[in-house]
């Protein structure tokens, strides 16, 4: 099973920054990577898949990066619906798809 | 616009079988493009897929449940369903169910239920 491992465990920045979260995999998954926003009580959203391909409707503050076992995800100009949970995915090793274990991005 | 919602009993007693429903509107769950799949979040901890199931019923577990998961779909309904046997606390998660595109991309979980939360207690 490949492990996912996210850093930090929890970022705080201020409005209008800039936010960067890390996704580490335990062995390569190529560029088969996705990223995924949770806001409490709401289902989780679909950001970037394939490592930086960013889904339909997501804004272009979103970015993901990287291959292999390193990838980012980058937050430009943080706005207040921003500050959320942050979970990467790998899904390379079909079907055992694994997560991270999540990011909070919170208020400075 | 896909909607997926979670039901089911929020409290389920120790050894007994945890049974939710998921229900699929504004797409068909009969789609040939789609896996539709059960992932949990136990409390303070990381996501979890439990498996998956086409359509056919053609289905997938992760390993580490797979003795005690059944997923299974009822195409007349739009629904599909889990069936955890023999709970422990362990069990005790938010459960939610996904959408999970055959390809353009093929893995990712493209829509997403609200989740239920289930606690297995006496």
């Amino acid at each position: 099973e490949i492990v996912m491992t996210q850093s930090p465990a929890t970022l705080s920045v201020s409005p209008g920054e800039r936010a960067t979260l890390s996704c580490r995999a335990s062995q390569s998954v190529g560029s088969n990577l996705a990223w995924y926003q949770h806001q409490p009580g709401q289902a989780p959203r679909l950001l970037i898949y394939d490592a930086s391909t960013r889904a339909t409707d997501i804004p272009a503050r979103f970015s993901g990066s990287g291959s292999g076992t390193e990838f980012t995800l980058t937050i430009s100009s943080l706005q207040s619906e921003d500050f959320a949970v942050y979970y990467c995915q790998q899904y390379n090793t079909w079907p055992l798809y694994t997560f991270g274990q999540g990011t909070k991005l919170d208020i400075k | 616009q896909l909607h997926l919602q979670e039901s089911g009993p929020g409290l389920v007693k120790p050894s007994e079988t945890l049974s939710l429903t998921c229900t699929v509107s504004g797409g068909s769950i009969s789609s040939t493009s789609y896996h539709w799949g059960w992932i949990r979040q136990p409390p303070g901890k990381g996501l979890e897929l439990i498996g998956r199931i086409y359509y056919s019923g053609s289905d997938y577990y992760n390993p580490s449940l797979k003795s005690r998961v059944t997923i299974s779909v009822d195409t007349s309904k739009n629904q599909f369903y889990l069936k955890v046997r023999s709970v422990t606390a362990a069990d005790t998660a938010m459960y939610y169910c996904a959408r999970i595109p055959l390809d353009g991309p093929s893995g990712v979980f493209d829509y997403w239920g609200q989740g239920t939360l289930v606690t297995v207690s006496s």
